[in-house]
């Protein structure tokens, strides 16, 4: 079945410096890939869309020049957060479309605590 | 925009049936899912409905009705495994996956 590698597992980062997060499609192609923010207790909040080659497209109140998305090829798709905080630390999961589940198959997440 | 309501939080007993209900407005519909999740790892699909109807998988069922913007999840022969979080997404436009606010299911004994 299709597989997301999400790397990595999990980051602790000093506040102020950047973190990239990469998502891999392993045995599809993935023409677009969404990137979700999860905080504690709370459901998945749609940050924004890659779709490999163009731009990423940014959900209202997201900051595209804080979280930086790249979608280079069609089986990698990365996130930077750009200068950190504290209030940055959260659950990141990317979701890749694919004919496997009905069009979206999970990365296994990304525990970012900025100190 | 979408707008997806779930109950907070459920509990149930080992052995029971539970229910939990999703309302939803959107826009644009291409199907609605449900998840499990665990804390701190990725949600895992459980299923999907785009027609009006009961879809039955093992011990989970998923109804839908399009025209009440209606649907639920069924779990039966409850699991002490089964306390998660479950959530209702709905696919939209620009096949975006929208997710509720979610539920949390605790199975006691």
């Amino acid at each position: 079945g299709a597989v997301v590698s999400q790397h990595p597992s999990w980051v602790i980062c000093k506040s102020g410096t950047s973190v990239k997060i990469e998502c891999r499609s392993l045995d599809f192609q993935a023409t677009t890939m969404f990137w979700y923010r999860q905080f504690p207790k709370q459901s998945l909040m749609l940050m924004a869309t890659s779709n490999e080659g163009s731009k990423a497209t940014y959900e209202q109140g997201v900051e595209k020049d804080k979280f930086l998305i790249n979608h280079a090829s069609l089986t990698l798709s990365t996130l930077t957060v750009t200068s950190a905080h504290p209030e940055d630390s959260s659950f990141y999961i990317c979701s890749a479309g694919d004919r496997t589940n009905y069009g979206y198959t999970f990365g296994s997440g990304t525990r970012l605590t900025v100190v | 925009g979408q707008n997806i309501d779930q109950p907070t939080e459920m509990t149930a007993t080992e052995g029971a049936i539970v229910q939990i209900n999703c309302t939803y407005q959107t826009s644009g519909f291409n199907g609605l899912f449900w998840y499990q999740q665990h804390a701190g790892e990725a949600p895992t699909f459980l299923s999907y409905n785009v027609l009006d109807g009961l879809e039955e998988k093992g011990r989970f069922s998923s109804f839908l009705s399009r025209s009440k913007g209606y649907s639920y999840l069924l779990l039966k022969e409850l699991q002490m495994k089964d306390s998660a979080s479950y959530l209702c997404a709905i696919s939209g436009g620009g096949n975006k996956l929208t997710f509720g606010t979610g539920t949390q299911l605790k199975v006691e004994l």
